[in-house]
């Protein structure tokens, strides 16, 4: 079972901000850096966010992430429609020597 | 790119094979790992075990998985490889190779495969 912990669901309007939290341990979220992936329905995951609150090429800024000791969250500021998906964040934990996932927040565009 | 291949469909206590292919890339980069991972609806995303060269080549595996796990990699076509041993129906599910590029990236996956659902009945 994950070690992280994500709200199973979120959602907004066009044009809201959202924000997904992701709750961890000393041994993971406060020890390493964190990761966020998008996961459109039938699609590999994408990374979203690296190093805690950097963005690969192509993502746009409206994605953005950040940490404070055990803790993470993702916000989506000015959602749109694309941006209903799955979206884990990701960890490596020092105890279990092994990279680990959050088990998934869905979120909605009403 | 990432590109897998492997069946679809495995009995019962034999053994799951994939393999997953490189391009733009090599298996033998001494700042890249690669990874497979796992997704179910039952256990989410599930991170496998990774292969990476350095001075030599290295292998990590999840605890929970190690004594039926192995992954290679095969300089010569430019690939790496997941095999699971003795593997039971709870071990269905999509099945992903991934790209961790390198320290600047923590830990973070960049490239993914499209994924092979694998079911295991008989």
């Amino acid at each position: 079972q994950s070690v992280l912990t994500q709200p199973p669901s979120a959602s907004g309007t066009p044009g809201q901000r959202v924000t997904i939290s992701c709750s961890g341990s000393s041994s993971n979220i406060r020890s390493n850096t964190v990761n966020w992936y998008q996961q459109l329905p039938g699609t590999a995951p994408k990374l979203l966010i690296y190093s805690d609150s950097r963005r690969p090429s192509g993502v746009p800024d409206r994605f953005s992430g950040s940490k404070s000791g055990t803790s993470a969250s993702l916000a989506i500021s000015g959602l749109q429609s694309e941006d209903e998906a799955d979206y884990f964040c990701a960890a490596w934990d020092d105890s279990l020597n092994g990279y680990i996932f959050g088990f998934g927040t869905k979120v909605t565009v009403l | 790119q990432l590109h897998q291949s492997g069946p679809g469909l495995v009995e019962p206590s034999q053994t799951l094979s994939l393999t997953c292919a490189i391009s733009g890339d090599s298996v033998s980069s001494k700042i890249a790992s690669w990874t497979w991972i796992r997704q179910s609806p039952s256990r989410g995303l599930e991170w496998l075990g990774r292969t990476f060269s350095r001075s030599k080549w290295y292998t990590n595996y999840a605890v929970s998985l190690r004594s039926r796990i192995v992954i290679n990699s095969d300089t010569s076509q430019n690939l790496f490889s997941l095999q699971l041993n003795s593997v039971t129906p709870e071990d269905t599910a999509v099945y992903y190779c991934a790209r961790k590029p390198g320290a600047d990236w923590g830990n973070a996956l960049d490239i993914w495969g499209q994924g092979t659902m694998v079911t295991v009945s008989s």
